[in-house]
């Protein structure tokens, strides 16, 4: 069963900072991952999807990086912002299901 | 472009009672899912529709019913509602599968239920 962990719960960081957000997982044999984000009282809003035959994506400042040998995924922030303030979620689909596995998410806090 | 639109947004109900939400998509998406988010506990998926027709059973089914109406519309039914079933609940619709990937996932704004 595979199971989806973020590390820290919450991060704080002064406005500027490049930061990295970290997801892991237990079971490598995965078909995409996904990165989104969850603003406070809303429903979440996908960041970014990266097949299991690639190694990052990138969207604006937003970098997500795969490495299914390690069972690791990181989120790469560039030069954060106080709107980039949300909870940010990964999720895996569950082998071979339609199930997506969540983690528990990571709170970013990013002050002015 | 409304996306994905679930009603009611806030609801109380007293245990025993029964209550339907309601889910609309409009970007003619083929699968469309319900979960529902705890804290300590993260998202899990109640029930999900591949397409017009069908339905099936994820990870919390238990103590809910779904249908879905037609390509649009996935309703989640609390037969029986009871206090475990307060939570916030997403209703969510891509145009492909979500284990294949390659298609962003849309969720909608929320339901708040509290069962009291």
């Amino acid at each position: 069963k595979q199971e989806v962990t973020q590390i820290p719960a919450a991060l704080s960081v002064p406005e500027g900072e490049n930061l990295v957000l970290n997801c892991s997982f237990t079971d490598s044999a995965i078909y995409n991952l996904q990165w989104f984000r969850q603003d406070p009282g809303k429903g979440l809003t996908s960041l970014l999807l990266i097949q299991s035959s690639q190694r990052e994506q990138t969207s604006g400042r937003l970098n997500a990086s795969l490495d299914k040998s390690s069972g690791r995924s990181t989120l790469y922030i560039a030069a954060s912002q106080p709107g980039d303030s949300a909870t940010y979620l990964c999720a895996i689909p569950q082998g071979g299901s339609e199930k997506l596995v969540f983690g528990k998410g990571t709170k970013l806090t990013v002050n002015p | 472009n409304a996306g994905v639109t679930q009603t009611p947004k806030f609801q109380v109900l007293k245990t025993g009672q029964s209550m339907t939400l309601q889910c609309a998509q409009d970007m003619n998406h083929n699968s469309m899912y319900w979960y529902r988010q705890d804290p300590g506990m993260g998202l899990r998926l109640i029930y999900y529709s591949a397409s017009e027709g069908t339905t099936d059973k994820g990870e919390v089914p238990n103590g809910y019913n779904v249908s879905r109406l037609n390509k649009r519309e996935f309703s989640l039914r609390l037969e029986s509602a009871a206090p475990s079933q307060t939570s916030v609940y997403f209703c969510a619709s891509t145009s492909g599968r979500v284990l294949t990937g390659g298609n962003t996932i849309y969720f909608g704004e929320g339901s708040w239920l509290t069962v009291v």
